[in-house]
């Protein structure tokens, strides 16, 4: 069964840090694109980066370009995401999200961050 | 801020079909494919359609796909109560180096 779960989520200053990680389990983990999607309270989804199977290749959406870094380990079959300078604004539920753009999309239960002061 | 746009929401009696239309432009739902997403109360979304008109195994064949150009629609018939959620599109966008979701539609069972 495949399984993907988040931790590190938070209350966090603004300005403070956070890292996320993701425990993948029941497939090639190394075999896959993996993705962060987030979803504030209330709103809509928002992709917010994606990495390469070999980590070779990484993706952002704009508002976090510069401030989070995704990456991953396929050694411990895991996938980060180091977010730097937080805002308000990126307070939300971040989902860790495996697919490939076909028929193989799993995601985790989600991991609230929350930047407060 | 969604490059893709649904309507806020859509609904029907049981039974019904409803569709949902995503609007994109040509660097996004014109030049790739679409995925479709629903995301019930409280829980992470799932994979509803890929390959703008391919089910996954699991999904009803309730559930289709279609897309022309830069717009994809989804839709449900024989609706049932338990189709009450919120409903995604997504598609990479070539152009910004991005995945793009759309705004959201929630599906309501009158």
């Amino acid at each position: 069964e495949v399984q993907l779960v988040e931790s590190g989520g938070g209350l966090v200053q603004p300005g403070g840090s956070l890292r996320l990680s993701c425990a993948a389990s029941g497939f090639t983990f190394s075999s896959h694109w993996m993705s962060w999607v987030r979803q504030a309270p209330g709103k809509g989804l928002e992709w917010v980066a994606n990495i390469r199977q070999d980590g070779s290749e990484t993706y952002y959406v704009d508002s976090v370009k510069g401030r989070f870094t995704i990456s991953r380990d396929n050694a411990k079959n895991s996938l980060y995401l180091q977010m730097n300078s937080l805002r308000a604004e990126d307070t939300a539920v971040y989902y860790c999200q495996s697919s490939d753009g076909d028929n193989f999309d799993y995601w985790g239960q989600g991991t609230l961050v929350t930047v407060s002061s | 801020q969604s490059v893709l746009t649904q309507p806020p929401s859509v609904s029907a009696a049981p039974g019904q079909k409803v569709t949902i239309s995503c609007s994109g432009s040509s660097s996004n739902i014109g030049d790739n494919y679409v995925s479709w997403y629903q995301q019930l109360p409280g829980t992470a979304p799932k994979l509803l359609i890929y390959g703008s008109n391919k089910r996954p195994s699991g999904i009803p064949d309730r559930f289709s796909g279609s897309k022309s150009g830069t717009s994809a629609t989804l839709g449900i018939t024989g609706l049932q109560t338990g189709d009450e959620a919120d409903y995604y599109c997504g598609a990479w966008d070539s152009s910004l180096t991005a995945y793009v979701f759309g705004t959201g539609t929630k599906v309501t069972v009158l």
